[in-house]
């Protein structure tokens, strides 16, 4: 697509839930990543694929996340067991070249738990 | 914690001014940065970009200055216009692992 696609735009869910929130990025841009903006912050790094290597999990918070990227395109962040620290607006982000200019964003998920 | 700081969380400027943002960054091995601007309800958009081999890079209105010596980014804004008020995040790289973000500066910008 022209731009990186993320849904939901808006998720509310019980604490204790299960989520997923889906990132559709640029066609033909090998490099993924999710950020994390709690509100009035920075964007925290979570995790990065590139091409068929294995991910950089090294950002992310706790083992009730992960991620995949299913055939080099779509990308699923999922959160188990979801706590009010959670949310945030989750950000996914895709490039043609890993690390370098380009760095194209969605609009983001906004996840609330209540 | 964080590698890539701001000096300043909010900055109110006039419009016609011109605006000046700045960032710290703590690790020398950086060699790429990045200024991003984000509106309320948008992700984050690039403006512009330096490598550490320069010192000085300019765009259309914006200009970026690295001073590697003293490990400090900034960004200068000429003559500000209202369209300019978002938050402007500073980013670093550094060999092509994923950017890491600075907490951001609110730019407001009153006619």
């Amino acid at each position: 697509g022209a731009g990186v696609s993320q849904s939901p735009s808006n998720k509310v869910t019980e604490k204790g839930k299960d989520v997923e929130l889906r990132c559709d990025p640029i066609s033909g841009h090998t490099a993924l990543y999710w950020y994390r903006q709690s509100l009035g912050q920075g964007l925290e790094f979570l995790i990065y694929f590139q091409g068929n290597s294995a991910p950089d999990k090294s950002g992310l918070p706790s083992d009730r996340f992960s991620a995949e990227r299913t055939g080099g395109s779509v990308s699923t962040l999922t959160i188990q067991r979801t706590q009010q620290e959670d949310s945030a607006v989750y950000l996914c982000a895709s490039s043609l070249i890993p690390g370098a200019a380009g760095y194209t964003f969605g609009s983001g998920t906004r996840l609330t738990v209540v | 914690g964080e590698s890539v700081g701001l000096h300043l969380p909010t900055l109110s400027v006039q419009e016609g001014d011109n605006s000046i943002i700045n960032c710290a960054y703590s690790n020398s091995a950086s060699d790429y940065f990045i200024w991003y601007k984000q509106e309320s309800g948008k992700g984050p958009q690039f403006i512009i970009d330096i490598r550490s081999n320069m010192d000085k890079r300019q765009g259309q209105r914006v200009t970026v200055l690295l001073n590697k010596t003293v490990k400090h980014l900034s960004l200068q804004i000429a003559a500000t216009q209202p369209g300019d008020s978002a938050v402007y995040f500073c980013a670093e790289n550094q060999a092509g692992t994923a950017l890491i973000f600075g907490k951001g500066t609110t730019l407001s910008v009153s006619s």
